[in-house]
């Protein structure tokens, strides 16, 4: 059982060059989330998926994309990355059950744009 | 906003002390959870505490609740240098998804 898994751990751009960050999760969890990770900002959600097939905007969505083909995996795209997307990128995902929802997180991408 | 605000930014103690950690929220809530985050690392579930509860124990943390302050309490006994990390707080309301703060930040020196 492998959890939430991240791909790249590492990644540098240059400012205006597109990627992809690739959240994997082996749970069947329903909700899926993208979060970044700023110095004293704490976790701000960017954009978050109740189930596959649908996504929705969190609390700083713009400049980001993202798409949920599958269930377990959770894709967040920068399509023209901005030296403001500088951060930690985290995924996690969870089940929702009696109004409980427990989040478990990957380990993290840290990602720069020069 | 639904978004946990806690207390104090940074704490600094010594093994075998206590720590202890405030979260504020604004909105009611239908639960409130706490997770830690070592260096690094993604974060760790550590505690749920319900809107209709008042206290909780798991080992060494202990939470209380005070919806009528709108504040949670975590506490950490007899503390080890292996809790030293960012404990966040998440509380959740209608929608259910949690929102996390800024986090405390817990040094605990051997």
């Amino acid at each position: 059982n492998a959890g939430v898994t991240q791909t790249p751990k590492f990644r540098v751009l240059k400012t205006g060059q597109s990627m992809t960050l690739l959240c994997a999760q082996d749970m069947n969890h329903e909700y899926m989330y993208w979060y970044r990770q700023d110095p004293g900002m704490g976790l701000r959600l960017i954009h978050y998926s109740v189930g596959e097939g649908t996504t929705a905007k969190g609390e700083v969505p713009d400049g980001y994309n993202v798409s949920r083909l599958k269930k377990q995996n959770f894709l967040l795209g920068l399509e023209s990355a901005a030296p403001s997307q500088t951060s930690v990128y985290f995924c996690a995902s969870s089940y929702q059950t009696s109004g409980i929802d427990t989040q478990y997180f990957g380990p993290g991408t840290r990602l720069t744009v020069l | 906003s639904q978004q946990g605000e806690e207390d104090p930014q940074a704490l600094s103690i010594q093994e075998g002390e206590n720590a202890t950690m405030n979260c504020s929220y604004k909105t009611s809530i239908n639960n409130l959870q706490w997770y830690r985050q070592n260096s690094g690392r993604g974060l760790v579930h550590l505690i749920l505490i319900r809107s209709n509860e008042r206290e909780k124990h798991s080992g060494r943390l202990r939470v209380t609740l005070d919806t009528s302050k709108k504040s949670s309490s975590l506490l950490i006994t007899a503390s080890r240098a292996a809790d030293t990390a960012s404990y966040f707080c998440a509380p959740s309301g209608g929608s259910y998804i949690p929102t996390f703060g800024r986090g405390t930040s817990l040094i605990v020196h051997p």
